[in-house]
């Protein structure tokens, strides 16, 4: 059974530009969890998904937002793109409500 | 105050030693989740437990409800076990799978 995939791995941009990152969970996965992780604030819970729906949000802007697709893939974008938003970028799939995480490799996103 | 608290935040053992790691957590959970992470970033789910105990290979976990405490216990460590190790709860008031995490265990194992 193949495991949690983000794409891509690696990315750089520049300051005021756009971003997306995607995040194929594993096969009959309905619930993708994003997170962000910086040397300073650590593992931050970013947003969750649920068949489609935004069931959870943690406290970042609204310059970073995400959706589901009806195939539970996922993706994150963040806009006008700050040096702060320099970060790795991590996300979960779980088989529903309350069960064990799997993570992807991340995405390691450098702003400059 | 952090909701969840790790120590110790460094630890250096030699290998064969026996390694405790713990976290506190201040909130009502349904559940805590160990975490390792190795250099690269990829992290991997090792426990996700909301009482009693579990072990896997030479990992064992334990919580306390009534305490608001885990351990992480690695029994003769060796040095591939070298790694970032993060204790996360979901907060049982929290609808859905939100996890807040400790700030990790730096734990290198010298051969």
């Amino acid at each position: 059974k193949a495991g949690v995939t983000q794409t891509p791995r690696y990315l750089i941009k520049t300051r005021g530009q756009q971003v997306t990152l995607s995040c194929s969970p594993i096969s009959g996965h309905r619930s993708v969890s994003w997170y962000q992780q910086t040397p300073g604030q650590g593992l931050q819970f970013l947003f969750e998904y649920f068949s489609e729906t935004q069931r959870n949000k943690g406290n970042f802007p609204g310059r970073f937002s995400g959706r589901q697709f009806s195939n539970s893939r996922s993706e994150m974008n963040v806009s006008t793109l700050e040096l702060g938003d320099s970060a790795l970028y991590l996300c979960a799939s779980r088989p529903g409500q309350n069960t064990e995480a799997f993570f992807g490799q991340g995405t390691r996103l450098t702003v400059v | 105050k952090n909701e969840v608290e790790q120590s110790p935040q460094n630890l250096t053992a030699q290998e064969g030693e026996f390694i405790t790691i713990n976290c506190s957590y201040s909130v009502g959970i349904s559940a805590l989740h160990w975490l390792q992470q190795h250099p690269g970033g990829g992290i991997v789910s090792l426990f996700m437990l909301s009482s009693g105990k579990k072990k896997h290979g030479r990992l064992i976990a334990t919580i306390n409800i009534q305490e608001k405490h885990s351990s992480l216990h690695i029994t003769a460590s060796h040095p591939r076990d070298s790694a970032v190790y993060i204790c996360a709860v979901m907060d049982r008031l929290e609808y859905g799978n939100k996890l807040v995490f400790g700030a990790g265990t730096i734990l290198r194992v010298k051969s």
